[in-house]
């Protein structure tokens, strides 16, 4: 079973330029979540997709960024226009619905995302 | 808010020493709590993880109690090897189905041989 993947690896963009990241969870489940590290911080999460449902974007740092989920499969997490602080490794997980305990999140490698 | 705090790093031993890393939390209700590991250039990993008081994660050596008493969920293995150098993650998600994800800063572990 594929894992969760996440596209591109790297990213290096100037100041003010747009960038898109793009997070394919495991086949079938529904919780998507994407999560940032900035300069060896703790992870912080963002927000939080059932199916093609926000549940909880209660993370997002601001109107500069816009996550989607068409059709409940692959995400996109959009920055425009991208800020220096933006720079971090942005990961995405998936997980299962499973009653009322969490489920375990499967994470992607992440996107490492340079602002300059 | 829920919180996790981990011991700072880095930290470095020498193979075949004893770990611990400790973490501890803040949450209300029972939440379930979690070791990540991210190995060089690779993505995070679950490392083990304990859903309710007095549960023992364990895997790859590694083991962890969650104490409620203490709010502490340590991370401990008996004998370290060069390929457990890594950043760990202490992470807990509160009660309720599906959660986010709280985590502590990451502890950097270098083992020399």
């Amino acid at each position: 079973e594929a894992g969760v993947t996440q596209f591109p690896s790297h990213s290096v963009i100037e100041k003010g330029q747009t960038v898109t990241l793009r997070c394919d969870p495991i086949s079938g489940h529904d919780n998507l979540y994407w999560y940032r590290r900035v300069m060896g911080k703790e992870i912080k999460f963002l927000l939080h997709f059932v199916k093609e449902s926000k549940q909880d974007e209660s993370g997002m740092p601001n109107n500069r960024f816009l996550a989607e989920r068409t059709g409940g499969t692959y995400s996109t997490l959009k920055v425009q226009p991208a800020e220096l602080e933006d720079s971090g490794v942005y990961f995405c997980a998936s997980s299962q619905i499973q009653g009322l305990r969490a489920d375990t999140q499967y994470f992607g490698p992440g996107t490492r995302l340079t602002v300059l | 808010g829920d919180s996790v705090t981990q011991m700072e790093g880095p930290v470095t031993l020498s193979e075949e020493a004893f770990l611990t890393i400790n973490c501890t939390y803040t949450a209300t209700g029972y939440p379930s709590l979690f070791w990540y590991v991210q190995y060089p250039g690779e993505g995070l990993q679950l490392l083990l993880k304990a859903t309710k008081a007095d549960d023992k994660g364990s895997n790859k050596g590694f083991e962890a109690t969650y104490r409620k008493e203490t709010t502490s969920f340590h991370l401990e293995k008996g004998s370290v090897q060069v390929s457990d150098s890594a950043v760990y993650f202490c992470a807990l998600s509160a009660t309720g189905g599906a959660q986010k994800l709280v985590f502590g800063q990451g502890t950097r572990l270098t083992i020399n041989p």
